[in-house]
């Protein structure tokens, strides 16, 4: 049973320019959220997609957008790249239990990350 | 920001418990305990969750308080392998708000 992956692991960009990231969740899940993680830091929520929306999203720019496919997996987009967006990106899986009318995502299952580099 | 607080390091001597402490004390009636640990520059690894009660599994013993306004994560018997940095982590139906940590130093 596969775990979450993501790719590429590592990327180098320069600013200005738009970097796409993917993720597969784990087996089983069709919840995926997206966390960013600066150096030294703790990561910190972007987005989160169910049946094919954004359903969550933290306190990022537009710039920072998504897209979840019919088989779960999902995408990581960043246009305008700045300095500030170097970071390790994260990618989360979980299933959704519809506990109550809003949903209750389960325990969340973290991918290996991908190193994003902007110079 | 973070509805947890835990104490910025901590060192353990191999072989012995590690027990790591999270006070949540505005933690809401629905609202989980989760517990992750992180090795250098690799994705959170999920270790354990609980509402109320303790609970154990094969890494790790998670203990919360009665008024659920803190809780202790054991690990048994600390190996090197162990070092990381350990995140204590409130949640319901959001998702997770990740404060800085714990960082465990487990020392041969």
């Amino acid at each position: 049973d596969a775990g979450v992956t993501q790719s590429p692991t590592h990327l180098i960009k320069t600013r200005g320019q738009q970097v796409t990231l993917r993720c597969s969740p784990k087996s089983g899940h069709d919840t995926v959220s997206w966390y960013q993680q600066a150096l030294g830091q703790g990561p910190q929520f972007i987005f989160q997609y169910y049946e094919e929306e954004e359903r969550q999203r933290g306190n990022f720019p537009d710039r920072f957008s998504g897209h979840q496919f019919p088989n779960y997996s999902s995408e990581l987009n960043v246009n305008a790249l700045l300095l500030g967006d170097s970071a390790l990106y994260l990618c989360a899986s979980s299933p959704l239990v519809p506990l109550t009318r809003n949903g209750h995502t389960d325990t969340q299952y973290f991918g290996p990350g991908t190193r994003l580099t902007v110079l | 920001d973070a509805k947890t607080t835990q104490p910025t390091s901590m060192d353990c001597a191999e072989g012995r418990a590690a027990n790591l402490p999270c006070n949540h004390s505005t933690i809401s009636g629905n609202e989980y305990v989760y517990w992750y640990r992180q090795i250098h520059s690799q994705g959170p690894q999920y270790i354990i969750h609980g509402l109320k009660n303790n609970e154990t599994n094969e890494m790790a013993s998670l203990i919360i308080t009665e008024d659920r306004k803190s809780s202790t994560l054991i690990l048994p018997h600390a190996t090197l392998r162990d070092t990381a940095v350990y995140y204590c982590i409130v949640s319901y139906g959001q998702n997770f708000v990740f404060g800085p940590g714990t960082r465990l130093s487990v020392l041969p």
